[in-house]
């Protein structure tokens, strides 16, 4: 079964606009992941923020987390046409590894 | 990071031939592996937890006799897709978590994914 939903579904911004992704989740958590994955193919990792932990940046990447809220968001700044893919967060629960619905996003050029 | 490998990537097969896809870690133990199915535009689905050297757990819906799991080894797990029929087409991804202590230690790692298509 899954995680968590995200939201939105889809998103479609301009190039250059940021994108705001939202995750949320049922149980409690060690660390909640996201990923990405481009159309047909395998998951890129991107970040992992660990349950004690309330924000982390890489690069164009901000991920926050609220335990409290059991949400997470995850901003991308200054998108470019190549952040176009799916984005999933996973939350780590005990052994394994639970993925949210994903948000498709799509960035025009 | 670590690297879990697939094989095959891609692979299309008549309806009620058996299909094996192997996932393996090349550089670190892998004495947990998971396997994933994921329909188009869809999330991944967790079907099962193998542990090295003993059965695998099966998510609730799905059956253990169609989807053979073997982990024989620390870096090598395999999924075989029994009798396949074309709803049993998907993108089929493993994932193998590394039980060695250093830098990735229980760290979860994805393999490319393997894209099963049934005719």
């Amino acid at each position: 079964s899954q995680q968590g939903e995200e939201d939105p579904q889809a998103l479609s911004i301009q190039e250059g606009e940021n994108a705001t992704m939202n995750c949320s989740y049922k149980t409690s958590i060690n660390n909640l992941q996201w990923y990405r994955q481009n159309s047909g193919r395998g998951l890129v990792h991107l970040i992992l923020i660990r349950s004690n932990e309330r924000e982390k940046h890489s690069g164009r990447l901000r991920v926050t987390l609220d335990t409290s809220k059991k949400s997470s968001s995850l901003l991308i700044t200054a998108s470019r046409a190549a952040d176009t893919a799916s984005y999933f967060c996973a939350t780590a629960v005990n052994n394994d590894m639970r993925f949210g619905a994903g948000t498709r996003l799509t960035v025009k050029p | 990071g670590a690297v879990v490998s697939q094989h095959p990537s891609r692979v299309i097969c008549k309806s009620g031939t058996s299909v094996k896809i192997e996932c393996r870690s090349l550089d670190f133990q892998a004495t947990t592996m998971f396997w994933y199915r994921q329909f188009p535009k869809k999330s991944l689905m967790l079907m099962a937890t193998s542990n090295e050297g003993s059965k695998a757990t099966y998510e609730q819906g799905v059956e253990k006799d169609k989807f053979l799991i073997n982990h024989a080894s620390l870096t090598l797990s395999t999924l075989t897709v029994t009798s396949a029929h074309p709803e049993d087409s998907s993108f089929y991804i493993c994932s193998a978590r590394d039980r060695v202590p250093g830098q990735n230690y229980n760290e979860q790692f994805f393999g490319p994914g393997t894209r099963l298509t049934v005719l």
